[in-house]
């Protein structure tokens, strides 16, 4: 089983809404990452949580918060977004410095 | 600074062969990878590489020169279904996996 599940799959809030994304992967995989990407655009690294530790913030602003409950599950928290953060948001999953199991992804537009 | 190069386009005619290659420089090297992405879908492994040489896989290769900063990922056979992109990304140091920009791959029937 090598599958990342993302849900939603779409979603769409207002500027004052929060919301959560949530990400769950069951192959035992140390390593959890945020993406976002723009259309046409490469995956941008915005987290990596390590053993349950967040291990790298990529300057993110402050609006995204993510949180790693256990270690299977990935949440990023979403608060008084922007239209520009309207993305595909990615999450992936690793063991060790391999390859990385992506989910299907949330495509989210913020209004 | 960080950064990874490859053609922005490429296109290709069905049942040929396709090179599309990746130049990079970043903070340590701990393994290169290429993925595959369709339009609206999530990014599909395809190939890691992390010694000098070539690695083979069905109808995909992916070469690495570290000394050169330097891989490609070697399509053979083409099929309409490889129109997509294709990611070359490189883990430095802390588990950061640097994207490059990726190349869209056209094929043509």
């Amino acid at each position: 089983d090598t599958e990342v599940t993302q849900t939603p799959k779409h979603l769409v809030m207002g500027m004052t809404n929060k919301k959560s994304l949530k990400c769950e992967q069951h192959m035992g995989h140390r390593a959890m990452y945020w993406y976002k990407q723009k259309a046409k655009k490469p995956p941008e690294l915005m987290f990596v949580y390590s053993y349950e530790k967040l291990s790298i913030n990529e300057s993110v602003p402050s609006r995204f918060s993510p949180e790693c409950p256990n270690s299977s599950l990935l949440n990023l928290h979403l608060h008084a977004l922007q239209p520009e953060d309207s993305a595909l948001y990615l999450c992936a999953s690793s063991q060790g410095p391999n390859i990385q199991y992506f989910g299907a992804g949330t495509r989210l537009s913020v209004l | 600074g960080q950064n990874i190069d490859q053609p922005t386009e490429m296109t290709a005619t069905e049942g040929a062969i396709v090179q599309i290659n990746c130049t990079y420089q970043t903070s340590g090297f701990n393994g290169l990878f290429w993925y595959q992405q369709h339009a609206g879908e999530a990014p599909t492994f395809l190939s890691y590489n992390v010694l000098d040489g070539l690695e083979e896989k069905g109808r995909f290769s992916s070469f690495l020169s570290r000394s050169k900063g330097y891989s490609y990922l070697l399509l053979k056979e083409l099929q309409m279904k490889d129109s997509a992109s294709y990611l070359c990304a490189v883990r430095g140091r802390d588990d950061k996996i640097i994207f490059g920009k990726g190349t869209r791959l056209h094929i043509l029937p």
